[in-house]
């Protein structure tokens, strides 16, 4: 069964600064992984989705890597702002065409 | 450009009431999900179709049912709710293996 792992599952940072989240898989047989936001009490927003062909998307100020053998991606962002306060989530499609995720960064960008 | 709609966004139930959630998309996607969000325990999928007039089980099917008549709606139904059914209901849509639409979300409470 496929598991996905978050990295810390919270981050505080002050505004400015540049921040990696971490995101691992168990199974690397995915057809790709996704990055998505979610605020408090709202939906889920798409932010990269990298196919497993790729190494590596942007969008931004976003960047997020892939590295389907050792079942790893990472999400960067840069210059980070109060607005980027929110949940990240990490989710990978597997070999049963099904999502799974993990539990979620949650970050807070101070001013 | 909606997306993907559900209805309703907020419900209150009595233990043994019966609903219907409803998911909308207008993007012609083929493939409609159903997740549940727990604290603690992330995102579950609950069930999926493939395409019109047929369903499958995810993670976590007891309890529901549902049904997608036409390509650009998929229901999810409590015939009997429990407390345990308490959550924050999420659908999803995608055309088979690129990046999910989620929609904004259902909050549900069974007292």
């Amino acid at each position: 069964k496929q598991e996905v792992t978050q990295i810390p599952a919270a981050l505080s940072v002050p505004e400015g600064e540049n921040l990696v989240l971490n995101c691992s898989f168990t199974d690397s047989a995915i057809y790709n992984l996704q990055w998505f936001r979610q605020d408090p009490g709202k939906g889920l927003t798409s932010l990269l989705l990298i196919q497993s062909s790729q190494r590596e998307q942007t969008s931004g100020r976003l960047n997020a890597s892939l590295d389907k053998s050792s079942g790893r991606s990472t999400l960067y962002i840069a210059a980070s702002q109060p607005g980027d306060s929110a949940t990240y989530l990490c989710a990978v499609t597997g070999s049963a065409r099904q999502l799974t995720f993990g539990s979620g960064t949650q970050l807070t960008v101070l001013p | 450009n909606a997306g993907v709609t559900q209805t309703p966004k907020f419900r209150v139930l009595k233990t043994g009431q019966s609903m219907t959630l409803l998911c909308a998309q207008d993007m012609n996607h083929e493939y409609m999900y159903w997740y549940r969000q727990d604290p603690g325990m992330g995102l579950r999928l609950i069930h999926y179709s493939v395409g019109e007039g047929t369903t499958a089980k995810g993670e976590v099917p007891d309890g529901y049912n549902v049904s997608r008549l036409k390509k650009q709606n998929f229901l999810l139904g409590l015939e009997s709710a429990a407390p345990s059914q308490t959550s924050v209901y999420f659908c999803a849509s995608n055309r088979g293996l690129d990046g999910y639409t989620f929609g904004s979300g259902t909050r549900l409470t069974v007292v």
